[in-house]
């Protein structure tokens, strides 16, 4: 299967443990979205990056979390000090270029803070 | 502030019928527009999408439609198969920052036999 793979499908974390979300994009792809969905609303982007580069950072909460796509390796989106409101499901994204490209989703990470 | 808007949250209809999915928009900067199908426990699935310079997008059984002076965009399924009952989300991306996808909260789809 060569889509976009995010590990771990699920995670619980309890308050103020640190969360760490993975998402490895499809071969070939350099740029990675990451969205956050809450329960009966559609998704809200955060963070956009491309290898080694935040692009844009607008919908990422300016404190607790962090988001990196190395050289070499998955991207990560790091979440500090979890809180209860953390509970979601994180999607991760990636297209082979930026602008229009289609962005493939992976299936999610889902997030239960205790 | 929901810029992009789908006023449904369910939709049912008879296998074979057609379905249609509405969505409406609120930022005239908006100039391309997708949807996307999700199963449950899975990551949304690109369908269709039309850019702004066109009225109309067809593939398959799902064509897209675009009224830019009304600002919505309606999706069109024909004939409706017991495969398509998912929810829909309609998406919408700006010029100046044109990765960014603006979502609707979806419509959930349920095809009846």
């Amino acid at each position: 299967n060569a889509g976009v793979m995010q590990n771990p499908r699920h995670l619980v974390r309890r308050r103020g443990q640190e969360a760490r979300l993975r998402c490895s994009p499809v071969k070939g792809h350099s740029h990675v979205y990451w969205y956050r969905q809450l329960p009966e609303e559609g998704l809200k982007f955060m963070v956009y990056l491309q290898k080694e580069n935040i692009i844009d950072e607008s919908g990422m909460p300016k404190e607790r979390f962090s988001a990196e796509f190395p050289k070499e390796g998955p991207s990560i989106l790091r979440i500090q000090q979890v809180v209860r409101g953390d509970s979601a499901a994180y999607f991760c994204a990636s297209s082979q270029g930026g602008g229009n490209q289609p962005q493939h989703f992976g299936d999610g990470t889902r997030l239960s803070i205790l | 502030d929901q810029q992009v808007k789908q006023n449904s949250p369910s939709l049912s209809v008879q296998e074979g019928r057609i379905s249609i999915l509405n969505c409406d928009y609120t930022n005239s900067m908006f100039d391309y527009f997708l949807w996307y199908k999700k199963y449950p426990a899975e990551g949304p699935t690109f369908l269709i999408s039309i850019s702004s310079i066109k009225d109309k997008n067809e593939d398959g059984r799902f064509t897209v439609f675009l009224n830019k002076s009304a600002k919505h965009l309606s999706l069109h399924i024909v004939p409706s198969q017991p495969g398509d009952s998912a929810v829909y989300f309609c998406a919408a991306s700006r010029m100046d920052s044109n990765y960014q996808l603006i979502w609707g909260a979806g419509t959930k789809l349920i095809i009846k036999p």
